[in-house]
Formats: structure tokens, sequence, C-alpha cells
């Protein structure tokens, strides 16, 4: 069965500094992969997706993640992380990619990111 | 982007009462919704798969009787907790996959509803 694992619960850096949140999946395909943050009280947002081509992947509010299929990883990161970055971020694997229409997504356990001043 | 809504966004209830919670796929049609619960500091838990025009799909552990899913429209999917106890408050959140994300089946979270029963 598909699983995704973040290794990391909370996660704390400084303003400027930058950022990489570690996440591992195990899936026996080719995975589409999803980054989602969520602020407290609200639902997610997609920051990026990747489901084939490029490794590096860019997506909104200056992330990007690598697909590294040697490692079954597809980390985020940031080079300079904003105050307004605070929230919890989520790695999700979808399964049944392309084979199905139902696309279930598979969660991370989550990641909560605090920004020091 | 693809907008989800979600309403209400906090509703209190009493013990025994039913809720409904609706979710809308504003500016794309969604065949297929998801509903989701999130305990605090609890990552996503998959309740349901909605599809419209035909039954939903229940993950193991999910009451069907308890949690009602109807998706009578191509952008709108409801949820009613029925005969709700204070086990069941919880924050919901709905999805919507997008088909114009082809073959990645993205899908996009409305802001969820935060249900408190008393």
């Amino acid at each position: 069965a598909q699983s995704v694992t973040q290794p990391d619960i909370h996660i704390t850096v400084s303003e400027g500094a930058s950022l990489e949140l570690r996440c591992n999946y195990s899936y026996g395909a080719t995975p589409y992969l999803f980054w989602y943050v969520q602020s407290p009280g609200q639902g997610l947002q997609l920051l990026l997706k990747y489901f084939s081509g490029d490794t590096l992947v860019q997506g909104i509010k200056g992330f990007e993640a690598e697909f590294k299929r040697s490692q079954s990883s597809f980390n985020l990161r940031k080079p300079s992380v904003h105050w307004s970055d605070a929230a919890e971020y989520f790695c999700a694997v979808v399964t049944g990619a392309g084979g199905t229409s139902y696309g279930k997504l598979t969660f991370g356990q989550g990641t909560i990111l605090t920004v020091h001043p | 982007g693809a907008v989800v809504s979600q309403h209400p966004s906090r509703v209190i209830c009493k013990s025994g009462t039913s809720v409904k919670i609706e979710c809308r796929s504003l500016d794309f049609q969604a065949t297929t919704m998801f509903w989701y619960r999130q305990f605090p500091k609890k990552s996503l838990m998959l309740m349901a798969t909605s599809n419209e025009g035909s039954k939903a799909t229940y993950e193991q552990g999910v009451e069907k009787d308890k949690f009602l899913i109807n998706h009578a429209s191509l952008t709108l999917s409801t949820l009613t907790v029925t005969s709700a106890h204070p086990e069941d408050s919880s924050f919901y959140i709905c999805s919507a996959r997008d088909p114009r994300s082809g073959r990645t089946d993205t899908q996009y979270f409305g802001p969820g509803t935060r249900l408190t029963v008393l």
C-alpha cells in the first residue's frame, strides 16, 4: 500500500533563512506528488505538483520541490522564508494515478513550520 | 485557478440533531468530490468519495448511515452528519477533482467546516 512520511513534525526557522521540508513516499508506480499548505482553521492550498518531466518543480509563493526517484523523496524548499509562510505543510501522493477517476490522496502527517522574526 | 467553497464555515449544534455541509466547485464542474475529516493536530482522513449521479464510496470504518453524502449536480456535494454526537465534532474539509488537470488528478480544497456538537 502506498504511504507518505514526513519525518519532521515541527520545524522552526528564522525569517530569511532557507527551508527544506522532507517527504518520502512508498508507491509502486510512478507517483503523482503534491505539496499543500494549510493555515490554522483553513482548508488546503496547492503549492505545487509533480507528475512527469522535469524533476524540479516550481510552485507558488516561491516554493520548489525536487522529485528524486532513487531516494523516494519529494522535498519542498524555499530559499528565503517569510513570516507569512508559517503554517502546516502536507505532502501527498495520488493513488491509482492515471488509472482511475477517483485519484485518492494519501497524506503525510504534516509538518508545522514556525518562523521566528 | 480552481475554487472550492464550503458552507457553513462553522456550525454548533445540539447532540441528536443533523447538520448539512455544502461543498461547491465555483469555476469548474466536478464529477468527483471528496470528504475528509481532520482531528486537531492530525492529518486529513478520507471519509468518502462522492460521485455525481451515483452513490458515494465510503472508506473502511466510516458509517454510511451516519455521514450521508449526496452529489446531485456537477458543482455541489453535501455531507449530512445525522444524529450528531460530541465525538462527531471535528473539522470537515471537502475537495473537488478538477477534470482539467487530466492525469494528475489534482484536487482543490474548500476552506473547511468546523463542527461542534454540544
